[in-house]
């Protein structure tokens, strides 16, 4: 499996906290993603990264920032949490654009 | 923006048969095509892609095919084992990060 971690794993917030999702590769590969997997759905893309301090919005953006300081590091926040982003959250890496994506292990967030 | 189709969105196969799961897509201009495998609990991995220069594509067991004039691309899947029962998701990229997946295919294969 690609150096890929993700943190936390599982997290239980409640309505209108912050809450941070890490993801940390160790391939340094330029293109990070953050997806978000919902039953009915399949992934959908929230924001993704071509380089450090490079970051673009994806299909479900809204509700969600991302930073990207360096380049093993990308961060997603719910500056607000909302019922509507319990999800299952998805990292992903790739070396090149329209290339494979290595996802990492998922974060498991329940907003109450 | 890229719309991608996915049917059934369950299957059950016996063991030993054929399983075919197939999307379809809205962007002429995509032209690269995975599919990822997700087993119960666990994070989605590539088995095969396929890009817009080429028809088939085989890997042992699995094969994917393309129809670009059609827009629609399927995954074959022969002589299935009970191991091939997963999550099967198609997606579709225009050479861009914006991937879109479908909702997933649900494979059972009943031994």
């Amino acid at each position: 499996d690609a150096g890929i971690t993700q943190s936390p794993r599982h997290k239980v917030t409640e309505t209108g906290t912050p809450v941070t999702l890490r993801c940390h590769q160790t391939e340094n590969h330029r293109y990070m993603y953050w997806y978000r997997q919902d039953p009915g759905h399949g992934l959908r893309l929230i924001h993704y990264s071509y380089g450090v301090k490079d970051t673009d919005k994806g299909e479900v953006s809204d509700g969600y920032s991302v930073s990207r300081s360096k380049t093993e590091d990308f961060l997603l926040t719910l500056e607000s949490a909302t019922s509507s982003q319990t999800s299952v959250y998805f990292c992903a890496i790739s070396e090149r654009e329209a290339g494979e994506l290595f996802f990492g292990e998922g974060s498991r967030l329940t907003v109450l | 923006g890229e719309n991608v189709e996915q049917h059934p969105s369950t299957l059950s196969v016996q063991e030993g048969d054929s399983a075919v799961i197939k999307c379809t897509y809205s962007d002429s201009a995509s032209n690269y095509f995975p599919w990822y495998k997700q087993e119960l609990g666990k994070r989605p991995q590539l088995i095969i892609d396929i890009r817009s220069n080429v028809g088939e594509k085989k890997d042992q067991r699995i094969a994917v095919t393309l129809n670009k004039t059609a827009k629609h691309f399927s995954l074959h899947i022969t002589e299935t084992q009970p191991e091939d029962s997963a999550v099967y998701f198609c997606a579709a990229s225009n050479n861009n990060n914006d991937m879109r997946f479908g909702a997933g295919t649900r494979l059972t294969v009943k031994p």
